[in-house]
Order: structure tokens, then C-alpha cells, then sequence
């Protein structure tokens, strides 16, 4: 089944404890994005990448970091997560190709609060 | 700054009734335009797209209609099921861009029986 998979899918967590939340799709996607979601917000993207060692910020990339070392996965890093950090996050994928049509495929989340 | 502004914030519809939900954006670069749906505990899916050549798109009960003029684009849910019930989210992006989406701050729809 073509997915995209987010682990863990709920984290608490304390301030200033380093933590991963990991990102996977079996879909041999270029693109992948990292997206947090809060009330009155929507959905804001984090950082994105177009391809394996490519990656570039998004709106809101303070205080994360990511790395795409293999295609398929896209993990968002947090050295030093802060309760500002407690949200909705999503992944995302999709190809990357010259027409418009490219949809994004989402994970399920990963809903984090940072104390 | 929000790219894509969307309103209403939340929507209640009874079954049968159409749902109207309203995006405007100011950059002229962007020439695709998808609603994603999402339902609670779930991540967000594409439920429609609309590049600016059309003024509307069709399927089934949902329709977007696009105002490339007025920079406005607007998601009709005709026929409202309860089973529409969810977060609609519109969206634009550009040609060249990246496949970066930028959405709109999203609409709760709930459908009442």
C-alpha cells in the first residue's frame, strides 16, 4: 500500500530533550515536506526537501532541523524543543516533475507537547 | 503572513444544503490551486484542483469556482452529506515552486442530519 509513515504518532516530552520524529514513504517520491498544523493557523510548512541531500526552509524552520540522507525518509529533528513547539505535526510527499498536478501525500501525524 | 486567506473559520450546514467555503491570495504567481480534505485523527488528502485556465471545476458534489480577475477562488459542496463533515483546507502554489504548498488557515465544516 503506498503510504507515508510517521513514528511516533503521539510524543510528550520536556523542554530542552532532544527528539526525532521519523518520516517514511514507499512511493520513490522526490519531494518531501514537513508541515505543523495549529488552531487559527493551518498548516504551515517547516522545511522541505526536493530530492537525497537537498533541503531548504520553509515558513516556520526555527528551532527544527532535517535531513535526507536516503530518499524514502525525511526525519524532523528538535536539539532543543521548547513548549512553543507543542503542535499537530504532518510529512508529506510527492513527485516532483514539471506539471502542477503533483499531489502531496500525508502521513497521519504526529501530535507532540513539549512541557 | 498568510499567502491564502480562507474564510468562514467553521461552517454548519444541515444535510442537503450546499456549503460554500471562500479563498482570496495577492500573488499573481501562483497557478494551481487544490482544496485538501481532512478528517479528525487523519492527515490531509486532495479532494480538488483547479489550475487558472478554467473558471470551474466539477466533480461529483464538489466544484471550485475560480475568479482569476478578483485573485478568488471558492470550494461549493453541493448536496451536504454528514459524511462531509471535516477540515477543509484551500491551497495555492506556483509553477517552478517546489510543489510548496501554501494553505489556508482552514474551515470546520459540520454537516447536521
Amino acid at each position: 500500500e503506498a503510504q507515508v509513515t510517521q513514528n511516533p504518532r503521539y510524543l510528550i516530552t520536556v523542554t530542552g530533550k532532544k527528539l526525532t520524529v521519523t518520516c517514511s514513504q514507499n512511493m520513490n517520491h522526490e519531494y518531501m515536506s514537513w508541515y505543523r498544523q495549529d488552531p487559527g493557523l493551518g498548516l504551515r510548512q517547516i522545511y522541505y526537501s526536493m530530492n537525497v541531500e537537498v533541503t531548504d526552509k520553509g515558513d516556520v524552520p526555527e528551532g527544527y532541523k532535517v535531513s535526507r540522507k536516503e530518499k524514502r525518509n525525511f526525519p524532523l529533528i528538535l536539539e532543543s524543543p521548547s513548549p512553543n513547539q507543542t503542535s499537530l505535526y504532518f510529512c508529506a510527499s510527492s513527485p516532483l516533475g514539471t506539471t502542477q498536478d503533483n499531489e502531496q501525500f500525508f502521513g497521519p501525524g504526529t501530535r507532540l507537547t513539549v512541557l | 503572513q498568510q499567502q491564502v486567506k480562507q474564510s468562514p473559520q467553521s461552517l454548519i450546514v444541515q444535510k442537503g444544503g450546499i456549503s460554500i467555503i471562500n479563498c482570496a491570495y495577492e500573488n499573481t504567481a501562483f497557478d494551481y490551486f487544490p482544496w485538501y480534505q481532512q478528517f479528525p485523527g487523519k492527515g490531509p488528502a486532495l479532494l480538488i484542483a483547479i489550475r487558472p485556465d478554467v473558471s470551474e471545476k466539477k466533480e461529483g458534489r464538489f466544484t471550485i469556482s475560480f475568479n482569476k480577475s478578483a485573485k478568488q477562488f471558492s470550494l461549493h459542496i453541493m448536496d451536504s452529506q454528514p459524511g462531509d463533515s471535516a477540515t477543509y483546507f484551500c491551497a495555492a502554489s506556483m509553477l517552478g515552486g517546489a510543489n510548496n504548498l501554501f494553505f489556508g488557515t482552514g474551515t470546520r465544516l459540520t454537516v447536521i442530519p
